[in-house]
């Protein structure tokens, strides 16, 4: 199985200041096909997942611009450019490459400090 | 708009069976796999299980393997998961999604 692990799991950020997560994946993401199958998703408190990134950095529909996705290979990051309120919550990291199973990572925690 | 609407979930003793169900519209049901993806209390995310368009092929989390059943109604746009011999460790909330969209999840809880 790809074991997918992100950091940092805590992550207090100040409003308007700029927040990086990364995962990273125990082997390649990329397909045979050539995609890369590797999402991210937020979970807002008391809420189901959100995906907000899609084959590693193409953002959702609705999904504000300051989120951005990056990466390759077995390396990704996403990237908040200005933290607001509504960010609070916990992000997973998916791939879907390798399956079955899908696997996530154990999801980072944004709170505002 | 999509929706997806999981219902079923309950309190259940050890060993005993219960059945999911998701309804699930705006979108082209028939085209997609079909997950059920379960998050215990204050824990992560786990995929349970997949069954592909035609209802044929499906896929398990090792974890389920044998105990749970996925299937899926194509003309009702429905998904189901049908757990037998329930554990105290399949306490978690479950979701159907088809990984672009989730549902808000039906809690199932295993205990004595």
């Amino acid at each position: 199985d790809v074991v997918m692990t992100q950091s940092p799991l805590s992550l207090p950020v100040t409003l308007g200041q700029p927040a990086s997560i990364s995962c990273r994946s125990s082997q390649s993401l990329v397909h045979s096909d050539g995609n890369t199958y590797f999402n991210w998703y937020q979970q807002r408190p008391g809420q189901s997942p959100r995906r907000l990134i899609y084959e590693v950095s193409n953002r959702d529909s609705g999904v504000p611009d300051r989120f951005s996705g990056s990466g390759s290979g077995t390396d990704f990051t996403l990237k908040i450019s200005r933290v607001e309120a509504e960010d609070v919550g916990v992000y997973y990291c998916m791939q879907g490459t390798h399956w079955p199973p899908w696997t996530f990572g154990q999801g980072t925690k944004v709170e505002i400090k | 708009q999509v929706q997806l609407v999981e219902s079923g979930g309950g309190v259940v003793q050890p060993g005993r069976s219960l059945r999911l169900s998701c309804a699930a519209s705006g979108f082209s049901f028939i085209t997609y796999g079909m997950h059920w993806v379960r998050q215990a209390p204050g824990k992560g995310l786990e995929w349970v299980a997949v069954t592909w368009w035609d209802g044929v092929d499906k896929e398990y989390a090792d974890s389920v393997k044998g105990r749970f059943t996925i299937s899926r109604d194509n003309s009702k746009n429905t998904l189901y998961l049908q757990m037998n011999s329930l554990r105290v460790e399949d306490t978690a909330v479950y979701y159907c999604t088809n990984f672009d969209y989730w549902g808000q999840g039906t809690l199932v809880t295993v205990s004595s």
